[in-house]
């Protein structure tokens, strides 16, 4: 299993607000910055959230990104159908001076 | 407009070799750290390996260690990615990632399409 953990699924009906979390730990999250991407189906990851709570220049302002001690959260507002997709949040791991994702999230538009 | 190419994916045979290479345009390559990500079918994505600007750090994750190595050609704006003794369990697509600064971060500003390497006898 991923070192951040992620809820494999997720959903609501367009206009609702959605939150996807991301669990890690002191070495992860707990001492790191948690940066968000979106992988709409068939393509690559796309950077959404960054710094816990940066959006990128683009990036609706629906989308917000939070981070409280050794978790984060995206939040996602007013879904819409377009927002259907994969999210994974990544953060630097100091223990294993790498990388890490989570599991990611599948995001369904009901 | 940034650009990022990924070449060199196909099928190998398990302990074979194969070199990706990932061509940058549309911002200064030398600046910015690089990353490798790979995603195997149906499954998340999985870190691989990273480099700083000037090549002075470079990490990869366990899984590829010993295996698989990163590096970078600033004159020619490409990155690579050496891959030996090749297993089944390194199939998947293998996507270039620009970092947002120098150094090495989980911050990856932007990403190619991605190339597939298939393992398979």
């Amino acid at each position: 299993q991923s070192v951040l953990t992620q809820p494999p699924s997720a959903s609501g009906t367009p206009g609702q607000r959605v939150t996807i979390s991301c669990s890690g730990s002191s070495s992860t999250i707990g001492s790191n910055t948690v940066n968000w991407y979106q992988q709409l189906p068939g393509t690559a990851p796309k950077l959404l959230i960054y710094s816990n709570n940066q959006r990128p220049s683009g990036v609706p302002d629906r989308f917000s990104g939070s981070k409280s001690g050794t978790s984060a959260s995206l939040a996602i507002s007013g879904l819409q159908s377009e927002d259907e997709a994969d999210y994974y949040c990544a953060a630097w791991a100091d223990s294993l001076n790498g990388v890490v994702f989570g599991g990611g999230t599948k995001l369904t538009v009901l | 407009e940034v650009q990022l190419v990924e070449s060199g994916g196909g099928l190998v045979k398990p302990g074979g070799s194969l070199r990706l290479s990932c061509a940058a345009s549309g911002f200064t390559f030398s600046s910015y750290s690089m990353n490798w990500v790979r995603q195997a079918p149906g499954k998340g994505v999985e870190w691989v390996s990273s480099i700083s600007s000037s090549s002075t750090y470079i990490y990869h994750a366990d899984s590829v260690k010993g295996r698989f190595t990163i590096s970078r050609d600033n004159a020619k704006n490409s990155l690579y990615l050496q891959m030996n003794s090749l297993r089944a369990e390194d199939t998947a697509v293998y996507y270039c990632a620009s970092g947002n600064t120098a150094m090495v971060t989980s911050l990856y500003w932007f990403w190619g399409r991605g190339t597939l390497v298939t393992v398979s006898s």
